[in-house]
């Protein structure tokens, strides 16, 4: 029944260190998203990606990249983690058009130390 | 800038009591509004969309353009609504903008 997969539940890292987040749908979705929730800033758009190949960026995209080979893997990267970037990143995806029903992954809590 | 206000971080009340978590949306367009829930160790889930004018899991929301708003009401608050609520509008195309959430703790 799972429909977005985010690899890694918790991830512990150190500073400085590359980091890859990564996320599969299986529903054919043309729409993903990364985000970062932390509370009392609620939910805050990293990137999105429309298409293979097509990145936007989103409110916080600073100290981030994303990688989008194949339709249905959507990767989040960190190019030298540092310790404010320990977060919750959420993943999700929608249909083209119909973008606003997202399906989201069950995230995976970050810790940089 | 487009901006989604839920006022309260927690609203806390018994069982059976009236809910009602609020949301303010920047005016732009006719954006599309939505609610969002995260009950504990779940992944966050799509509640309901104004568009639908549907009724889930008891809770209703209706929009009303002129004081921006689209909050959230449930007669009867149930021990199980205790969860993360997250109010969203849309903005360009396919993207939306989250609030920061209210907790809702219902008590026994």
């Amino acid at each position: 029944d799972v429909k977005v997969t985010q690899s890694s539940r918790y991830l512990v890292k150190r500073t400085g260190e590359k980091v890859f987040l990564e996320c599969v749908q299986d529903m054919d979705h043309e729409n993903m998203f990364w985000y970062r929730q932390d509370p009392g800033l609620g939910l805050r758009l990293i990137y999105f990606s429309y298409d293979v190949k097509m990145k936007e960026k989103g409110d916080i995209p600073e100290g981030y990249s994303v990688s989008r080979e194949k339709k249905e893997r959507f990767s989040l990267i960190l190019e030298s983690a540092s310790t404010n970037q320990t977060s919750m990143y959420l993943c999700a995806s929608s249909l083209l058009g119909d973008g606003y029903g997202y399906t989201f992954g069950s995230g995976t809590r970050l810790t940089v130390v | 800038a487009q901006r989604v206000t839920q006022p309260e971080k927690l609203l806390s009340v018994f069982k059976g009591a009236p809910v009602e978590l609020k949301c303010n949306y920047s005016y732009s367009g006719s954006p599309e509004l939505f609610w969002y829930v995260q009950y504990s160790r779940q992944r966050l889930q799509l509640l309901l969309r104004h568009i639908s004018r549907e009724s889930i899991k008891g809770f209703t929301a209706d929009l009303n353009k002129g004081e921006t708003s689209f909050h959230l009401k449930k007669p009867f608050a149930q021990e199980e609504d205790s969860a993360m609520y997250y109010c969203a509008r849309s903005y360009n195309t396919d993207k939306l903008i989250f609030g920061t959430g209210t907790r809702l703790q219902v008590f026994p």
